[in-house]
């Protein structure tokens, strides 16, 4: 089946630094891809939403020049926190539509972000 | 806006027990709406999904079926075993074009030998 591959799946920084996270989809292209944030015990919470060549589209309250988005082919889509703070500490999920499997939703294992 | 509210856990069963997540939902237009399970250090992976009213999902023994007049979409198994434990979530994405999926919280499924 699809699968998504997301990097990395923990990883630490600093105050100040930008991180860069990746999604990839291994075995299908993905015309769409999702970034979504889960805070502990809550639902995931839809970031953005970028299409191959365009630009993504943020969802209300998110910063766009804080949470970078490039979807420069149809396999792999980037999220880049940028001057990162604690508040930014959190899960981000990606996920893919397939366009060969009825444009399914496949998702990635997450990333856990931890800003010191 | 969407909405999807669920059962929070974490919830708790003997092995064959019967299983009950409430999802409720609140959108615009004709929803589709879905079930993902995560496993343990796994991504979220879909479960069963309906795409209109009274279609009833199913997968692995689960089932869930899409009650417009209630706005539901009440996840059930009906005996289950350790391995179901993991967090599952009711998603809901909107008939009006929108491509992005909105989550409930996510319920805790704990299944005990």
């Amino acid at each position: 089946g699809a699968v998504v591959s997301q990097h990395p799946s923990r990883v630490i920084c600093k105050s100040g630094t930008s991180v860069k996270i990746e999604c990839r989809s291994l075995d299908f292209q993905a015309t769409t891809m999702f970034w979504y944030r889960q805070f502990p015990k809550k639902s995931l919470m839809l970031m953005a939403t970028s299409n191959e060549g365009s630009k993504a589209t943020y969802e209300q309250g998110v910063e766009k020049d804080k949470f970078l988005i490039n979807h420069a082919s149809l396999t792999l889509s980037t999220l880049t926190v940028t001057s990162a703070h604690p508040e930014d500490s959190s899960f981000y999920i990606c996920s893919a539509r397939d366009m060969g499997q009825g444009f399914g939703y496949t998702f990635g294992s997450g990333t856990r972000l931890t800003v010191v | 806006g969407n909405s999807v509210t669920q059962m929070e856990g974490p919830v708790t069963l003997s092995e064959e027990a019967f299983l009950t997540i409430n999802c409720t939902y609140t959108a615009t237009g004709y929803p589709s709406l879905f079930w993902y399970v995560q496993y343990p250090g796994e991504g979220l992976q879909l479960l069963l999904k309906a795409t209109k009213a009274d279609d009833k999902g199913s997968n692995k023994g689960f089932e869930a079926t899409y009650r417009k007049e209630t706005t539901s979409f009440h996840l059930e198994k009906g005996s289950v075993q350790v391995s179901d434990s993991a967090v599952y979530f009711c998603a809901l994405r909107s008939g009006g074009g929108a491509d992005g999926l909105t989550f409930g919280k996510g319920t805790h499924l704990i299944i005990q030998p």
